[in-house]
C-alpha cells in the first residue's frame, strides 16, 4: 500500500531536549516536505526535498532541520525544541515537484514542548 | 501577510445541497491543490490542476489562472463529506502555500 508514515504520532517532550521526527515514503518519490499547522494559521511549510541531499527552506524553518540521505526518509529534527513548537506535523511527498503529481500526506505528529 | 484567500470559513449544508468553496490568491502559481482533512487530522489530496476543471465523483474543482481563483464544489452533498477543505497554491518556486481552510458540516 502506498503510504507515507509518520513517528510518532503523539510526543510530548520538555524544553531543550533534542527531538527527531522520522517520515518515510514507499512510493520512491523525489519530493519531500514537512509543514506545521497552526489554529487560525493553517499550514506552513518548514522545509522541503526534491531529491537525495537536495533540501530547501520553506516559510517557517526557523528552529528545524531536515536531512535526506535516502530517497524514502526524510526525518525533521528539532535540535532545542521551545513551547513555540507546540504544534501538529505533517509530512508529504510526490513524484515530482507537487505541481505535477498528487501529493500523499502523512498522519501528523502531534508535538506539545513544555 | 495572506497569500491566500478562502471562503467561507465556516459552512453549514443539509444534505443533497450543491456547494462551493472559493479561494483566491496573490502569487504566481505552477498548480494548485486541493487537500481534505477529516476530524483525525489526515489529509487527503483530492485534486492538483493547473488549469480548466477537474472531476472526480461528486467533486469539481475548477482553476481561473488569469483571475487567480479557483473553486472547488460539491454536488448532492453527504454527511461524509463533512471535513476542513484546504486550497494549496504551489508556486513557481516551489514553495507551497495554504488556506487556512473551509470547515464544512453536512447534516443529514
Amino acid at each position: 500500500e502506498a503510504q507515507v508514515t509518520q513517528n510518532p504520532r503523539y510526543l510530548i517532550t520538555v524544553t531543550g531536549k533534542k527531538l527527531t521526527v522520522t517520515c518515510s515514503q514507499n512510493m520512491n518519490h523525489e519530493y519531500m516536505s514537512w509543514y506545521r499547522q497552526d489554529p487560525g494559521l493553517g499550514l506552513r511549510q518548514i522545509y522541503y526535498s526534491m531529491n537525495v541531499e537536495v533540501t530547501d527552506k520553506g516559510d517557517v524553518p526557523e528552529g528545524y532541520k531536515v536531512s535526506r540521505k535516502e530517497k524514502r526518509n526524510f526525518p525533521l529534527i528539532l535540535e532545542s525544541p521551545s513551547p513555540n513548537q507546540t504544534s501538529l506535523y505533517f509530512c508529504a511527498s510526490s513524484l515530482v515537484l507537487p505541481g505535477y503529481t498528487e501529493a500523499f500526506f502523512g498522519q501528523g505528529t502531534r508535538l506539545t514542548v513544555v | 501577510k495572506n497569500e491566500v484567500e478562502q471562503s467561507p470559513q465556516n459552512l453549514t449544508a443539509q444534505e443533497g445541497e450543491f456547494i462551493t468553496i472559493n479561494c483566491s490568491y496573490s502569487v504566481g502559481i505552477s498548480a494548485l491543490h486541493w487537500l481534505q482533512q477529516h476530524p483525525g487530522g489526515g489529509i487527503v489530496s483530492l485534486f492538483m490542476l493547473s488549469s480548466g476543471k477537474k472531476k472526480h465523483g461528486r467533486l469539481i474543482a475548477t482553476i481561473n489562472i488569469q483571475e487567480k481563483h479557483s473553486s472547488l464544489h460539491i454536488t448532492a452533498s453527504h454527511p461524509r463529506d463533512s471535513a476542513v477543505y484546504i486550497c494549496a497554491p504551489l508556486t513557481t518556486g516551489n514553495q507551497f502555500y495554504f488556506g487556512t481552510g473551509t470547515s464544512l458540516t453536512v447534516i443529514p
